[in-house]
């Protein structure tokens, strides 16, 4: 299967350390995008890559959170010096260029901050 | 700021009835996707629309994207317990990157 991984699956931090998660999209995927979801909530857009290029970023996404796709292949999210607000589930998706064109969804990381 | 409002936000409901979950919004969208979630796994597409008006069928789901691109729905007919989840409406808009703009989700539980 050649879906979109993510891993870790569950990682537990104590607040104020840094944590990194990694995404690993469809290979032919020239789009990544990271969304966050909260208990009972649908996913909300963090930021998204054309390539290696990072072309958006939602405000909900702090100077303490910095994504990198560096050759357009894998990305990693990283969150520094987390924060108890910082608990929610990261979702990576991937897909192609165009209008429509469907997302594709890892089973994400679920970030509980003790 | 666009907003999809997604109702009902819970159901349950026993096996073999039918159901309606509906996605509005105040904005145009340039297509509408519907996604099924289960526990601790990221959410699974089910069927995209892009036209207005434009009607798809998945088996015993109806998907409809109104005439103005600003709402949809999903239509469950005789439900089974394997339909138990979390829909999921989101809707991207012209030139915002594909960027998916999430409703709040309706938890479905179809009791046998």
């Amino acid at each position: 299967d050649t879906g979109v991984s993510q891993d870790p699956r569950h990682k537990i931090t104590k607040r104020g350390q840094n944590v990194t998660f990694r995404c690993d999209p469809i290979s032919e995927h020239n789009r990544l995008y990271w969304y966050r979801q909260t208990l009972g909530q649908g996913p909300e857009f963090l930021t998204y890559f054309q390539n290696e290029a990072q072309l958006e970023k939602s405000r909900l996404l702090s100077d303490r959170f910095s994504a990198e796709r560096p050759k357009g292949s894998f990305s990693t999210l990283e969150i520094q010096r987390t924060e108890q607000g910082d608990s929610a589930m990261y979702l990576c998706a991937s897909s192609l260029t165009g209008g429509g064109a469907p997302q594709h969804f890892g089973d994400g990381t679920r970030l509980s901050i003790l | 700021t666009q907003l999809l409002e997604q109702s009902p936000q819970f159901l349950s409901i026993q096996e073999g009835e039918n159901l309606t979950v509906y996605c509005n919004s105040s904005s145009v969208f340039s297509s509408l996707q519907w996604y099924r979630q289960e526990p601790g796994e990221g959410p699974v597409l089910l069927v995209t629309v892009v036209t207005g008006g434009e009607v798809k069928k998945l088996k015993r789901l109806t998907f409809q994207f109104g005439d103005a691109r600003k709402d949809s729905s999903l239509h469950i007919t005789a439900a089974q317990p394997g339909d138990t989840g979390l829909y999921l409406c989101a809707g991207t808009s012209y030139n915002q990157g594909g960027k998916l703009i999430f409703g709040q989700g309706t938890e479905l539980s179809v009791k046998p």
